[in-house]
């Protein structure tokens, strides 16, 4: 069926590196993608956003790239913090009739290393 | 940060008991969803509401039900509950219109002996 998944389930770094966290997708007509970031003991928290119309889009010390061609989906995180340590999850978004529903993959675990 | 608030944040209760787990949010927002995640795992979609008197089930079969009497409030209950209910509970809700970001509450972890 249609889904989306991440490619690692787990990621350490180094404290300081740049991080990169993977995303497939297999519905071409998703139009939306977030990231969500959850932390122990949290709900999920919206880190960043991209529209279909978009290959890039930045943050503050996060990129999220875009690739349709492939359905593929990247977060990006520049100088990688402790604080930064958690689940990240990529969901996708798209309409089905009157209906959008997201649909979100499992998570990245990330663990930054001292 | 978001006015998404849930309670309780942890439970312990038995076999057979019947509960309600709350949420509240103070946006405004028309849309409302219920997730189940289990522990380092993906968010499945139980229920969901377009506002006022609308509730759908989604996509992960669940014996829980929901109501949507107040646009603020999206209270979930289960009428018997089982250890196989045991879960972790996350509440979101999003704008009518735009592009559908959700924001989540805290979730409440539910254990059932």
């Amino acid at each position: 069926g249609e889904s989306v998944g991440l490619h690692l389930p787990t990621l350490s770094v180094q404290e300081g590196d740049n991080s990169i966290i993977n995303c497939a997708y297999s519905n071409s007509a998703s139009d939306y993608f977030i990231w969500y970031k959850q932390e122990s003991g949290k709900g999920p928290q919206f880190i960043i956003d991209i529209r279909s119309n978009m290959d890039k889009r930045q943050g503050q010390r996060v990129t999220v790239l875009l690739n349709k061609t492939v359905k593929h989906l990247s977060l990006q995180i520049a100088a990688t913090q402790p604080g930064d340590s958690a689940v990240y999850f990529c969901a996708e978004n798209r309409s089905a009739g009157s209906a959008r529903q997201l649909t979100f993959g499992s998570g990245t675990q990330l663990t930054v290393l001292p | 940060e978001a006015d998404i608030y849930q309670t309780p944040r942890y439970l312990v209760i038995g076999t057979g008991k019947k509960i309600t787990l709350e949420c509240s949010q103070t946006m405004g927002h028309d849309k409302m969803y219920w997730y189940q995640q289990d522990p380092g795992m993906e968010l499945h979609l139980i229920h969901y509401s377009y506002g006022v008197n609308s509730t759908e089930k989604g996509d992960l079969s669940s014996e829980s039900t929901v109501s949507r009497i107040r646009t603020e409030h999206f209270p979930l209950t289960l009428e018997s509950a089982r250890p196989s209910h045991t879960s972790q509970y996350l509440c979101a809700s999003s704008e009518r219109t735009g592009l559908d970001e959700q924001y989540f509450g805290p979730g409440t972890r539910l254990t059932v002996t």
